[in-house]
């Protein structure tokens, strides 16, 4: 139980566009997702939160303009990079909660490579 | 304010060989605490956590860690390590509503030699 999954594993793309990155809890109702960024060789750095019908709640210093985040339902939630630029190119994670539950169940990632 | 420290970027352990891997945080309140891995270019996977109760914890694949609030520590350890743990490994402090915001530490990567 508790599988997250994320789309696409991997996704390269020209500066400029944007690109939208899946979350999907496929065995349980995620009324939290979160959103991390992970850089070469370092640890985690989350993103935002969001909470299902409500808008995301971003960390200090993220745009929030440029991440989209979506959590229209209690099993996907969708983060677009808008005008992605070469320094967006990271890996992004993100893991979902239940209700009334303290661990966070991680997706695999997705590779972003902006050129 | 909440932080986790991993003080060991890396280390190298002989297969069969014991293990430890450091994990201090600083936390005001009682500490939601989590052992995750990571292997190359995949997701966190959960080795185990600690909200309450029994300070002794055991997780998958053989892993277990103490939580010591005088030392403000959660070490995991394995007595016998396989090939197969080489990967990065990350303690997290579980922060805010019922721990929802996870706060990581560097991580540390382990390598496993034969």
């Amino acid at each position: 139980g508790a599988v997250v999954s994320q789309h696409p594993s991997r996704v390269i793309c020209k500066s400029g566009t944007s690109v939208k990155i899946e979350c999907r809890s496929l065995d349980f109702q995620a009324t939290t997702m979160f959103w991390y960024r992970q850089f070469p060789k370092q640890s985690l750095m989350l993103m935002a939160t969001s909470n299902e019908g409500s808008k995301a709640t971003y960390e200090q210093g993220v745009e929030k303009d440029k991440f989209l985040i979506n959590h229209a339902s209690l099993t996907l939630s969708t983060l677009t990079v808008t005008s992605a630029h070469p320094e967006d190119s990271s890996f992004y994670i993100c893991s979902a909660r239940g209700r009334g539950k303290e661990t966070q169940y991680f997706g695999p990632g997705t590779r972003l490579l902006v050129l | 304010a909440q932080s986790v420290t991993q003080p060991d970027i890396h280390i190298t352990v002989s297969e069969g060989a014991s293990l430890e891997l450091r994990c201090n945080y600083s936390y005001g309140a009682t500490p939601y605490l989590f052992w995750y891995v990571q292997s190359p270019g995949q997701g966190l996977q959960l080795l185990l956590k600690y909200f309450s109760g029994d300070t002794l914890v055991q997780g998958i694949k053989g892993f277990e860690a103490e939580f010591k609030r005088s030392q403000s520590s959660f070490n995991l350890r394995k007595p016998s390590v396989h090939w197969s743990d080489a990967a990065e490994y990350f303690c997290a402090v579980g922060a805010g509503n019922q721990g929802g915001k996870l706060i990581f530490g560097q991580g540390t990567e382990l390598s496993v030699k034969p």
